[in-house]
């Protein structure tokens, strides 16, 4: 079965810096696709980014980047600038077989004035 | 401009009672489904439906109901609360369920005394 680790319950980091939150996954699928996303303090789960596992080239979306290693099953997520609005939990996710999404069990950052 | 609209947001249950959290969407989605989100433990999936008429269970399905009657309504039914389902539940949508962006509704924060 699919599982998605995220190691790192809290993390912190002062705004305008850079801060990479982690995840790793299990599948047995060659193709699937994974996601980041945001859950702010009003409890709206926001996507922040998307990749699918057969494109190599890692997804960007403005300030937020992947850093995708299908061979590690690593797919981490790297906010630059941080801003005061970034402060949420993340999730980490992936697709299992046709019909089912898997999540982690997420990190809450906060951003540091 | 509605997207995924849940209600109630808040409420509260005694054990025993029974209660339908209704979820509606107007992006002529195929795919829906049901998560609840405790602390520690990320978003579980409970039900999903892949289209009118068509419901399967997904990671904790034990004490709901679900049914899909048309493309815009996927209610949540508890027949007889009980305190192990006090959690957030967030009802999202795709436009298939094949590694497509889910969109939330809000969340309905359920509390069984």
């Amino acid at each position: 079965a699919q599982t998605v680790t995220q190691s790192q319950p809290e993390m912190s980091v002062q705004e305008a810096e850079t801060v990479t939150l982690s995840c790793t996954y299990d599948t047995s699928e060659n193709n699937y696709y994974l996601f980041w996303y945001k859950q702010p303090p009003s409890r709206q789960m926001i996507l922040v980014i998307r990749q699918e596992a057969y494109k190599q080239q890692n997804a960007t979306e403005n300030r937020f980047s992947v850093n995708f290693q299908k061979a590690a099953k690593s797919f981490s997520l790297k906010i630059s600038d941080s801003q005061l609005g970034d402060t949420a939990m993340y999730f980490c996710a992936t697709t299992s077989g046709t019909y089912k999404y898997i999540f982690g069990t997420g990190t809450r950052l906060k951003v540091l004035a | 401009n509605a997207g995924v609209t849940q209600t109630p947001k808040f409420q509260v249950l005694k054990t025993g009672q029974s209660m339908t959290l209704q979820c509606a969407q107007d992006m002529n989605h195929e795919y829906m489904s049901w998560y609840r989100q405790d602390p520690g433990m990320g978003l579980r999936l409970i039900h999903y439906s892949v289209g009118a008429g068509i419901t399967d269970q997904g990671e904790v399905p034990n004490g709901y109901n679900v049914s899909r009657s048309t493309t815009e309504d996927f209610p949540l039914r508890l027949l007889s609360a009980a305190p192990s389902q006090t959690s957030v539940y967030f009802c999202a949508s795709s436009y298939s369920n094949r590694g497509d962006i889910q969109y939330f509704g809000a969340g309905t924060r359920l509390s069984v005394l």
